[in-house]
């Protein structure tokens, strides 16, 4: 069954220092999401793609968040220099236009 | 702007009852809604998708009914059991904007 993929699963940096995560959506979706959640809270967009174009970053803390969806199949999102607060599980999903939305495992990020 | 409530926040039930998880949102124009469930530390599962023109959709023990002209969904779960304790979650797709979640309902079953 196809599913999205995510890794690391888990990440535990340093405050300062630098952190990726990466997405592989199903085949064929062309919509990504990159969602934030807290622990106790509903999760948060951060970022939409439409194939490689950003459709939607506005909830994007762009002085240290990035986000790129070079060929418009898997995803990096990037957090440089990381905080306390940026402590959370990052997830990312895909659909097909504005269908199902299908969710990967996400990422545990802990910022110490 | 769109915004999702779910109540209760928590709800404990014994094994067997049939019980119902409540979700409203403040724009009917919508052009979806989807329930997710979520195991600690997991990420979310998907249960049921209901578009804007249905009324309910069924999965085995799961209903999930749609009211938009009120802005309400509910998610009933028959004969319960303990594998269904989860945080359940409910999502609104506005069409020109990404899915809007609610909080959750964090459901325990008791054996």
């Amino acid at each position: 069954e196809a599913e999205v993929a995510q890794s690391p699963r888990y990440k535990i940096t340093e405050k300062s220092q630098a952190v990726a995560f990466w997405c592989d959506p199903i085949s064929g979706h062309a919509t990504l999401y990159w969602y934030r959640q807290i622990l106790g809270q509903g999760p948060e967009l951060l970022v939409q793609f439409q194939d490689e174009s950003v459709v939607d970053d506005s909830q994007l803390p762009k002085d240290r968040f990035s986000a790129e969806r070079l060929k418009g199949v898997d995803s990096t999102l990037k957090i440089q220099p990381a905080e306390l607060g940026d402590s959370a599980m990052y997830l990312c999903a895909s659909s097909f236009g504005l269908g199902e939305a299908f969710f990967g495992q996400g990422t545990r990020l802990t910022v110490v | 702007k769109q915004e999702v409530t779910q109540i209760p926040a928590a709800l404990s039930v014994p094994e067997g009852e049939n019980l119902v998880l409540n979700c409203s949102f403040t724009d009917s124009a919508i052009y979806n809604l989807q329930w997710f469930r979520q195991d600690p530390g997991k990420g979310l599962t998907s249960l049921l998708l209901i578009q804007s023109s249905q009324r309910e959709q069924t999965s085995g023990r799961l209903n999930a009914s749609l009211d938009k002209s009120s802005g309400r969904s509910t998610l009933y779960i028959a004969a319960s059991q303990p594998g269904d304790s989860a945080t359940y979650l409910c999502a609104v797709n506005s069409g020109n904007t990404p899915l809007v979640f609610g909080k959750g309902t964090r459901l325990s079953v008791i054996a």
